[in-house]
């Protein structure tokens, strides 16, 4: 059974701080990993991808990937209100593109 | 980008109704899509992986007769809620997966919100 897991918050985290969320999963075979951001009501919105070990920056958004681990985290730096929502961590284990998704992160930045 | 589209956004029906939702890649060619739904507050429950040309397959306790899959074309894939009931209510997003760097990704439909009455 693959699985990723993923803390379900919710995470508090003052406006202008460092959001930190983690994911671990179980397949060690997995090759690409993704964050998706899901507001409520709406559906998911891909964040980063990452494939390779270490650390993936884009924008106010860091990746890290550790495979030996199993372990992949998102920080948000300068979290900003419309930063609440809940991420969703991602891995692909098969060719045809399926994903295993964990149960998501809910962020709450409070100003 | 990587655009999806979804249609409808949102459907209100009465129960024993058949309810058809359209996914489309509207910027680029999608092999296999992805259909999902969920449920309020809930994680995003895969139910079954569409590849056009050929039969979707379902995850396990997914009633294929009830929920018809057909991906016609490289941008297209569609979900027929067969029969519907008043359980059936909830959002059904697609996904169409897009290559890239040799790896699939996942880009998704703004989702359609089901009522059956």
């Amino acid at each position: 059974q693959k699985e990723v897991e993923q803390n379900s918050g919710p995470l508090s985290v003052p406006e202008g701080a460092i959001a930190s969320l983690n994911c671990t999963y179980s397949d060690r075979g997995s090759q690409s990993f993704f964050w998706y951001r899901q507001y409520s009501g709406k559906s998911p919105e891909l964040i980063m991808s990452i494939y390779s070990n270490g650390d993936k920056e884009d924008g106010r958004f860091t990746a890290q990937l550790n495979k030996a681990s199993q372990y992949v985290s998102l920080l948000i730096r300068d979290s900003q209100p419309s930063d609440s929502a809940t991420y969703l961590c991602a891995v692909n284990w098969d060719s045809w593109g399926k994903f295993q998704f964990g149960a998501g992160t809910q962020v709450v930045v409070t100003p | 980008g990587a655009v999806v589209s979804q249609h409808p956004s949102r459907v209100i029906c009465k129960s024993g109704t058949s309810v058809k939702i359209e996914c489309r890649s509207l910027d680029f060619q999608a092999t296999t899509m992805f259909w999902y739904r969920q449920f309020p507050k809930q994680s995003l429950m895969l139910m079954a992986t569409s590849n056009e040309g050929s039969k979707a397959t379902y995850e396990q306790g997914v009633e294929k007769d009830k929920f018809l899959i057909n991906h016609a074309s490289l941008t297209l894939s569609t979900l027929t809620v067969t029969s519907a009931h008043p359980e059936d209510s909830s959002f059904y997003i697609c996904s169409a997966s897009r290559s890239s760097g040799g790896s699939e990704t996942q880009y998704f439909g703004p989702g359609t919100r089901l009522l059956v009455l």
